[in-house]
């Protein structure tokens, strides 16, 4: 069975300064998908961003950026310049892609990223 | 846009009672999940659906049921409401192709079992 697991509960950063959660996974599987999603206050979750496993790239968007490393089943995010509205609950996120039962979206137990004025 | 709609945001129930959350989504997505949001515990998987009348038991199905009879409706039941099934509960779809691989949420139901 898959699994994600993130190991810090909490993260605290200053403003404009990087921060980077991390997350771990595991899965017999060669083809799938990795997220991170973000839950402010509000309670609606925002995907933050996507890494597919079979490319090689890391992803990126604006200032958030992932490092994957499929080997290590390792899949971190790093957060450049953070800012206040960057506050929130993050979601490491794994799902499988041969179609069915594999489709399955599994979530780790997320962190909590606090920021500093 | 993308909309994921939960019947209700905020639900109380006494123990015993058969309870129904309903998820409607309009993307027609191929998957639609359930979970429940607990305090350092993550969103843990309930059950999800692949398709119409399919469905794959999750992490923690004990004590649930769910009902998929249209593509676009998924309903989680609880068979008989306890009150460790107090919890934040989300519902979320996601397309079947590599093109629509972001998943979306409904806002969530609140339910408190009294």
């Amino acid at each position: 069975a898959q699994t994600v697991t993130q190991s810090q509960p909490e993260m605290s950063v200053q403003e404009a300064e990087t921060v980077t959660l991390s997350c771990t996974y595991d899965t017999s599987e060669s083809d799938y998908y990795l997220f991170w999603y973000k839950q402010p206050p509000s309670r609606q979750m925002i995907l933050v961003i996507r890494q597919e496993a079979y490319k090689q790239q890391n992803a990126t968007e604006n200032r958030f950026s992932v490092n994957f490393q499929k080997a290590a089943k390792s899949f971190s995010l790093k957060i450049s310049d953070s800012q206040l509205g960057d506050a929130a609950m993050y979601f490491c996120a794994y799902r499988g892609w041969w179609g069915g039962a594999t489709n399955k979206l599994i979530f780790g137990t997320g962190t909590l990223l606090a920021v500093q004025p | 846009d993308v909309k994921v709609t939960q019947s209700s945001r905020y639900l109380v129930k006494r123990t015993g009672e058969k309870v129904f959350l309903e998820c409607v989504q309009d993307m027609d997505h191929e998957n639609m999940f359930w979970y429940r949001q607990d305090p350092g515990l993550g969103l843990r998987l309930i059950y999800f659906s692949y398709d119409v009348k399919m469905k794959e038991k999750g992490d923690i199905p004990e004590g649930y049921s769910v009902s998929r009879e249209k593509k676009e409706r998924f309903s989680l039941i609880l068979e008989s409401a306890s009150t460790n099934q107090t919890s934040m509960y989300l519902c979320a779809s996601v397309g079947a192709d590599r093109m629509n691989t972001e998943a979306f949420f409904g806002q969530g139901t609140r339910l408190t079992v009294v």
